[in-house]
């Protein structure tokens, strides 16, 4: 059962134009939400972070929406740039009694075109 | 140097072979993690330690076992290695959270297995 589910498995986008990343989760327990980028042969790298009681959280390009009633987040980079082409995994963070854990999306392999 | 160390970056090995995978880290987290991604999966978790006396199961543990030697280290062993059990292996830390703070994950560069 796929707790955290990115159903595109790529996307491509040309350089300069805004990349939109999806996300869509079951559990409404959850309670932080990541974007984690991966380059080819290096581990994933943590990009930015959103509390499930706010609705947007901004980083320079980077830009992560969440909407709790759709159980949704999007992950906006503007403007795109070619060093932005990696593998793109959303998580969830599920906190119980202290026992903290990251649950990972299947990602998604974002190409910038230029 | 990285905080976080995998040994060894690729394996090739056969079925019914005992395999380790080690993992060191100079960021001084008690928790550390051990993931695998396989494609079209992401990252599924295979065992955590929140410190030196504590281990716990993660989603996929079945065929694997995990030592924590001190608070730096923490491996993972195929007792007798099978052919699904090709993946790319992760191994995490992290801190406790602080109060309002996601509490991200610091990954080392990844063991490449390949059982054959």
């Amino acid at each position: 059962d796929q707790q955290v589910k990115q159903n595109s498995p790529s996307l491509s986008v040309q350089e300069g134009r805004i990349s939109i990343l999806n996300c869509d989760y079951t559990n409404s327990m959850f309670d932080y939400f990541l974007w984690y980028k991966k380059y080819p042969a290096e581990g994933p790298t943590f990009l930015i972070s959103i509390s499930s009681i706010k609705d947007k959280n901004e980083d320079g390009r980077f830009t992560v929406f969440l909407n709790k009633s759709a159980k949704h987040l999007s992950l906006h980079i503007v403007p795109s740039q070619p060093g932005d082409s990696a593998v793109y995994f959303c998580a969830a963070s599920l906190r119980l009694s202290g026992n903290e854990k990251l649950t990972f999306g299947t990602g998604t392999r974002l190409t910038i075109i230029p | 140097d990285a905080d976080v160390t995998q040994t060894p970056r690729n394996r090739i090995t056969k079925t019914g072979k005992r395999i380790m995978l080690e993992c060191s880290q100079t960021k001084g987290h008690d928790r550390m993690y051990w993931y695998r991604q396989d494609p079209g999966l992401g990252l599924r978790l295979i065992y955590y330690s929140f410190d030196v006396k504590d281990i716990n199961k993660g989603e996929i543990s079945d065929g694997y076992s995990v030592s924590r030697q001190a608070q730096a280290k923490f491996s993972l062993s195929l007792e007798s290695a099978i052919p699904n059990q090709t993946a790319l292996y992760f191994c995490a830390t992290s801190d406790l959270p602080a109060s309002g703070a996601a509490g991200e994950l610091f990954f080392g560069e990844g063991s490449r297995l390949t059982v054959l």
